[in-house]
């Protein structure tokens, strides 16, 4: 079955700075990668995701990108705000988010003023 | 819309005790998940449904049984309950049509402990 490793697990940054992280998965039939956020106590949420006929996808200070040769995609978070601190999992399913979607171990970001 | 709602928020179960855990979404989502989240880990997937009468097992189904007679509700069993199904448990929903994804939405979450 597919297997998504994360890192890094943990990741501090100065606020306005920026935050990168990043996934690799194993199964080459995977073909869209959401990503989550996750606040204290509170349920994921879905932020941004990319299809695999997608090199790259941005939404305001949130950008992901895909290289399927190599199987891995990060996540990109520019100009940090103390709102952003959060746990973020990346995922990756076979069948564009249908069934089965497999989580990553998270990364928790937590931003310095 | 409520969303995806599950019951109960909390719950503190002894060693060989069953109980339901009930998930209901009223977006008129064809698919319904149950995911386990154990502490500092990513989610895991137990079962899930396409649609009403059709369920299949993810990657942790041992201990678990679910049923799904209507669109709106998924509730998932546990059997004689252990202290390794310590966890919290999402349920979620999405809409999916045949070649494409969608969105999974969550519920809040319900956080047993198995003592």
């Amino acid at each position: 079955g597919e297997n998504v490793e994360q890192h890094p697990s943990t990741l501090s940054v100065q606020e306005g700075d920026s935050a990168v992280i990043k996934c690799t998965y194993s199964d080459s039939a995977s073909n869209y990668f959401p990503w989550y956020k996750q606040e204290l106590g509170k349920r994921p949420q879905l932020i941004i995701d990319i299809r695999s006929n997608v090199g790259e996808k941005k939404d305001q200070r949130i950008a992901v990108t895909l290289n399927k040769t190599a199987k891995h995609f990060s996540l990109h978070i520019t100009e940090t705000q103390p709102e952003d601190s959060a746990v973020y999992f990346c995922a990756a399913s076979p069948n564009f988010g249908n069934e089965k979607l497999t989580f990553g171990t998270g990364t928790r970001l937590t931003i310095i003023p | 819309n409520a969303g995806v709602t599950q019951t109960p928020k909390f719950r503190i179960l002894k060693i060989g005790q069953s109980m339901t855990l009930q998930c209901t979404q009223d977006m008129n989502h064809n698919y319904m998940y149950w995911y386990r989240q154990d502490p500092g880990m990513g989610l895991k997937l137990i079962y899930y449904s396409v649609g009403a009468g059709i369920t299949d097992k993810g990657e942790v189904p041992n201990g678990y049984n679910v049923s799904r007679s209507t669109t709106e509700d998924f509730p998932l069993r546990l059997e004689l309950a252990a202290p390794s199904q310590t966890s919290v448990y999402f349920c979620a929903s999405s809409y999916s049509m045949a070649g494409t994804g969608y969105e999974q939405y969550f519920g809040p979450g319900t956080r047993l402990t198995v003592t």
